[in-house]
């Protein structure tokens, strides 16, 4: 079975400084690695994704994202936040990327 | 190009009563799956289709719950009788069958689903 892990349920922070939403992560086999952001009466966007290569995942909007397979985890970070980065981000797992499990979400509030 | 559209945006029904969600994906995309997120809890997989074909209902929690894509377009998922456990926000989500864009899902808005 696979699982996420995401422990916080809310992440607040300052505009301008640096950003880290963290999730762990339990697959059998390597994993495919993704976070997603839910911006407010939205769908899910895609953020990023670990597949393999280069531990260090750049994405969309300035986020990045390190894999880290001894300590199985893939946490999201940003080195620095904006307010229109307030959103309800999600971390995936998959060992087939074709049945994504999903974390319960961390509600990420920047502020000025 | 439009995205994932579901419908109907909110639904209020009774216990007992049925409800159909429709999802339309992508054009072009012939993977379509359902995920459902209760009480805020995590968004749980429901099932996955490739064209016509489910190739993972591993997820659909019961026999109530009942997912078509006739034609390979767009799909629904009936739910009959609903309990008040079904309540939650039902998402669809499509993607391209491109291995280099494995598991990049486009997601709708989401149905939510209330139970009374």
């Amino acid at each position: 079975a696979q699982s996420v892990a995401q422990p916080e349920d809310q992440v607040n922070v300052a505009e301008g400084n640096p950003l880290t939403v963290k999730c762990t992560y339990s697959v059998s086999g390597n994993p495919y690695l993704f976070w997603y952001v839910q911006y407010p009466n939205r769908g899910l966007q895609f953020l990023l994704k670990y597949i393999t290569g280069d531990n260090l995942v750049k994405g969309s909007y300035g986020f990045e994202a390190e894999f880290n397979k001894s300590q199985t985890s893939f946490h999201l970070k940003k080195p620095s936040a904006l307010v229109s980065d307030s959103a309800l981000y999600f971390c995936a797992v998959s060992g087939t990327a074709s049945k994504l499990t999903f974390g319960t979400g961390t509600r990420l509030q920047v502020t000025l | 190009e439009a995205g994932v559209t579901q419908f109907p945006s909110h639904s209020v029904i009774e216990k007992g009563q049925t409800v159909t969600l429709r999802c339309d994906p992508i054009s072009g995309h012939d993977n379509l799956y359902w995920y459902r997120r209760v009480m805020g809890k995590e968004i749980k997989f429901l099932l996955h289709f490739v064209k016509e074909s489910k190739q993972d209902e591993s997820g659909m929690p019961n026999n109530r719950f009942l997912a078509e894509r006739t034609g390979g377009t767009y799909s629904t998922l009936k739910v009959q009788p609903a309990e008040l456990e079904d309540s939650g926000v039902y998402f669809c989500a499509s993607s391209q069958d491109l291995r280099e864009r494995a598991g990049e899902l486009f997601f709708g808005e989401g149905s939510r689903l209330t139970v009374l």
